[in-house]
């Protein structure tokens, strides 16, 4: 089965300094999400993506987060200055259209110190 | 407002029997729904959907059941194996399918 890929799998980050989360979702997926889940917490909606554009976004995701999609493949989440409570595991997850399966990648763990 | 919620954190069951998650929620405008299997320091893995015109879905072995008028979702597992073993998460969605996650039931499956 076609996987999303993350990397890191993990990052370790002093508090202020800007992360960029990477992704590279299925090929043929054209929505493209970032989700979080704080340890022993829910998975959290970050932000939707589709057409070079943000779709949907959270309260979380304030002015200190972006996405970009830089060329076909990668999908990346930028956090500018971090914060201590930023750390959490972050999943890329992408669909063919809405409605269809979602499919999650396996998260990058975020600790910022 | 939205919430989706799980009654029981743990579920511990005997291998070979049926495992039953449930799940309720809230939001009465959603209408997608779906079951994900969370393993140790992997990403949620889709198990089945449904959406709010059926009240019941079947897959290999997982059965998805949807009760509108309570706002009540279900997963069945048949005959649960060990490597079930994992945290499950519903989800809810309405027309943007932008999910909102329960907060995850364990189980555990004995040998």
């Amino acid at each position: 089965e076609p996987e999303v890929t993350q990397t890191p799998s993990h990052q370790v980050t002093q508090m202020g300094q800007e992360v960029i989360l990477r992704c590279v979702p299925i090929s043929n997926h054209l929505y493209f999400y970032w989700y979080r889940q704080i340890l022993g917490q829910k998975v959290e909606f970050l932000v939707s993506f589709y057409n070079n554009e943000i779709s949907e976004k959270s309260e979380i995701f304030d002015d200190q987060f972006s996405v970009e999609r830089p060329d076909g493949s990668n999908f990346t989440l930028k956090i500018r200055s971090t914060k201590l409570e930023d750390s959490a595991m972050y999943f890329c997850a992408s669909t063919q259209g809405l409605g269809e399966k979602l499919f999650f990648g396996s998260g990058t763990q975020l600790s910022v110190l | 407002g939205e919430s989706v919620g799980l009654h029981l954190p743990t579920l511990s069951v005997q291998e070979g029997d049926n495992s039953i998650i449930n799940c309720a929620y809230s939001n009465s405008a959603s209408d997608y729904f779906i079951w994900y299997k969370q393993e140790s320091g992997k990403g949620p893995q889709f198990i089945i959907d449904i959406r709010s015109n059926m009240d019941k879905r079947q897959g290999q072995r997982v059965t998805v059941l949807l009760n509108k008028t309570v706002k009540h979702l279900s997963l069945q597992i048949a005959a649960t194996q060990p490597g079930d073993s994992a945290v499950y998460f519903c989800a809810e969605a309405d027309s943007s399918y932008k999910l909102i996650f329960g907060s995850g039931t364990r189980l555990l499956v004995r040998p």
